[in-house]
């Protein structure tokens, strides 16, 4: 069965540190990748998505995403965060022909210390 | 627009009870999908729609029911809920096909069974 794996479950930082959240997945086809953000108390909202062409894919707020095909790796990363950054990130996968099936991480909570 | 609409926000039954939670969607999506959100598992699949008509079980669909009489409505049906059935639960949709599956979420349902 494929599977998303996020290797950090909490991650502390400073503000102006920058930030990397690790996501790999288990599948051997072609794929969608997504990073959602979900501030305390909210709903998932999109931060970014790759689904083709340039695998260095920029999002809202700062963000931005790698995708290493042979490493079935989409990590995250900002180079200086805020405050305001403080929420929970999952990664997510979609299969390429099962458009809408969205496979989660564990998700990852970010705390931004002032 | 109003995107994905979840009723009710929150949610206190006894075991034992029944309840629908409600999900609408204006988006004219083919996919919904129901999921629940747990501390450090992420968001897990409960059951999923491609369509009008047609449902199928997701990881955890145990102790919960699903139908999609339209495009734009998909409720959950807990029968009979369990203290085990304490969770927040999101609804998403999104479109099927191969690209362009960037799932659009609810402002989800947290659910309390004591």
């Amino acid at each position: 069965a494929q599977s998303v794996s996020q290797h950090n479950h909490h991650v502390i930082l400073s503000e102006a540190a920058s930030l990397e959240l690790g996501c790999n997945y288990s599948y051997g086809g072609t794929v969608n990748l997504f990073w959602y953000v979900q501030y305390p108390g909210q709903h998932l909202q999109l931060l970014l998505k790759y689904f083709s062409g340039d695998p260095l894919v920029k999002g809202i707020k700062g963000f931005e995403a790698e995708f290493i095909k042979s490493k079935f790796s989409f990590n995250l990363r900002k180079p200086s965060v805020q405050w305001s950054d403080t929420a929970e990130y999952f990664c997510a996968v979609s299969i390429y022909n099962q458009g809408g099936k969205l496979i989660f991480g564990q998700g990852t909570e970010l705390s931004v210390k002032p | 627009n109003a995107g994905v609409t979840q009723t009710p926000k929150f949610q206190v039954l006894k075991t034992g009870q029944s309840m629908t939670l409600q999900c609408a969607q204006d988006m004219n999506h083919e996919y919904m999908s129901w999921y629940r959100q747990d501390p450090g598992m992420g968001l897990r699949l409960i059951h999923y729609s491609v369509g009008a008509g047609i449902t199928d079980q997701g990881e955890v669909p145990n102790g919960y029911n699903v139908s999609r009489s339209t495009t734009e409505d998909f409720p959950l049906r807990l029968l009979s809920a369990a203290p085990s059935q304490t969770s927040v639960y999101f609804c998403a949709s999104s479109h099927t096909g191969t690209e362009n599956t960037e799932a659009f979420f609810g402002q989800g349902t947290r659910l309390t069974v004591v």
